[in-house]
């Protein structure tokens, strides 16, 4: 099956400091990708849209300017999490959407993120 | 928007047990997918099904799209097959994989 990569796997900050999260489609182009967020011992949900070359949507509750999100190509698309604090430390899943035939969604490995 | 509801919630099983997992959702979908999270959060693709059965390996699919549900049977069940299985559906109208809230699946050796 296709092959998602998301880097870094885990990541310790201080509270204040800004992170940036890759996630890259290796072996097929990706016009959308979408960023998850997911609590201990709770399903994923969904933050934001990632679209190649616009402006990402974000979902209703989600804070554009505190998660920034840029789609520069077909094959990767980061999340930063700006200005990070303590109640941000979470699991974040990027997936990628397949194109043509079955659409079929492929996930990362996720990064865990502990603010400090 | 589309409820994803997912039963049992929690179910522990002695290796070699077989289990049904279902998957009900509160209106038409595009597509639907089960995923099994592992202990480090890897998400993996189990199967795409929106409709009829398919099998691979010890693990099976079944959706019944005019009835809204779909099933999950785990035959002979490992150790190797806890963590969490989640079923999704898409919509195209909005262009979104919404989630179910998962069952966590234990199995003793």
């Amino acid at each position: 099956g296709a092959v998602v990569s998301q880097h870094p796997s885990r990541v310790i900050c201080k509270s204040g400091t800004s992170v940036k999260i890759e996630c890259r489609s290796l072996d097929f182009q990706a016009t959308t990708m979408f960023w998850y967020r997911q609590f201990p011992k709770q399903s994923l949900m969904l933050m934001a849209t990632s679209n190649e070359g616009s402006k990402a949507t974000y979902e209703q509750g989600v804070e554009k300017d505190k998660f920034l999100i840029n789609h520069a190509s077909l094959t990767l698309s980061t999340l930063t999490v700006t200005s990070a604090h303590p109640e941000d430390s979470s699991f974040y899943i990027c997936s990628a959407r397949g194109t043509g035939g079955k659409n079929i969604q492929y996930f990362g490995a996720g990064t865990r993120l502990s603010v400090l | 928007g589309i409820q994803v509801e997912q039963s049992p919630p929690d179910l522990i099983l002695q290796e070699g047990a077989n289990s049904t997992l279902r998957c009900n959702f509160s209106d038409s979908v595009n597509n639907l997918q089960w995923f099994h999270q592992n202990p480090w959060g890897q998400l993996i693709n189990l199967f795409y099904i929106p409709s009829g059965t398919k099998q691979n390996g010890r693990l099976s699919a079944t959706t019944v799209a005019t009835e809204r549900y779909s099933l999950l049977y785990i035959s002979s069940s490992q150790t190797t097959d806890s963590g969490v299985y989640f079923c999704a559906v898409w919509v195209d109208s909005s262009y979104k994989l919404i989630f179910g809230s998962g069952t966590r699946l234990l199995v003793r050796p």
